[in-house]
């Protein structure tokens, strides 16, 4: 399938600061664009998504930015928590049928007290 | 509600043996799907279903088969096991025929020997 690529692979910020995880997608066609987060251990978990005709949206301390022209979207989690560390994956629509995803291979995030 | 049932949640196989994982979900969601995740992979589509008695293959559709005879239920079959199947297992839904909003099972942690 066509490829989603996620940077960095892992990502350490303390306590209060922003941590920003970006992703690029190779697919014209995609128009669907949610990110997960996995605890260790536990079922990813949708956090937030993004269609194509928005360029942004926020719920609460996270955001989500989108960039159609450019193919890239990235996830923006403002005053970090030590609750927010885990695996955040990006993933997009596959196509134009809408029925499958393609997932980033996820970054680890780490917020230190 | 149960939301996305897997069981079991551990398995282990011999090379060559074959199984069934079972996936159900009791919240009359269309779309059922089936992904594998291997470390530093994300998660990858094997297959999936927008309704009862339609499926579809994914990315990584080999060695394994699916059927959806009810809205329910979306078992997962390995046909003969091989050790590059040894992977953690989920199974997710969503409400409509698209991939939007997944809610996932808890996951198989599969090792075949």
């Amino acid at each position: 399938g066509e490829n989603v690529e996620q940077h960095p692979s892992t990502l350490s910020v303390q306590e209060g600061d922003s941590a920003v995880i970006k992703c690029t997608y190779s697919d014209s066609a995609s128009n669907y664009f949610p990110w997960y987060k996995q605890e260790l251990g536990k079922r990813p978990q949708l956090i937030i998504d993004i269609r194509s005709n928005v360029g942004e949206k926020k719920d609460q301390r996270i955001a989500v930015t989108l960039n159609k022209t450019a193919k890239h979207f990235s996830l923006h989690i403002t005053e970090t928590q030590p609750e927010d560390s885990a695996v955040y994956f990006c993933a997009a629509s596959m196509g134009n049928s809408g029925y499958a995803l393609n997932f980033g291979k996820g970054t680890s995030l780490l917020v230190t007290p | 509600n149960a939301g996305v049932t897997q069981t079991p949640k551990f398995q282990v196989l011999k090379t060559g043996q074959s199984m069934t994982l079972q996936c159900a979900q009791d919240m009359n969601h269309e779309y059922m799907s089936w992904y594998r995740q291997d470390p530093g992979m994300g998660l990858r589509l094997i297959h999936y279903s927008v309704g009862a008695g339609i499926t579809d293959q994914g990315e990584v559709p080999n060695g394994y088969n699916v059927s959806r005879s009810t809205t329910e239920d979306f078992p997962l079959r390995l046909l003969s096991a091989a050790p590059s199947q040894t992977s953690v297992y989920f199974c997710a839904s969503s409400i409509g025929t698209a991939n939007e909003k997944l809610f996932f099972g808890s996951g198989t942690q599969l090792s075949v020997l």
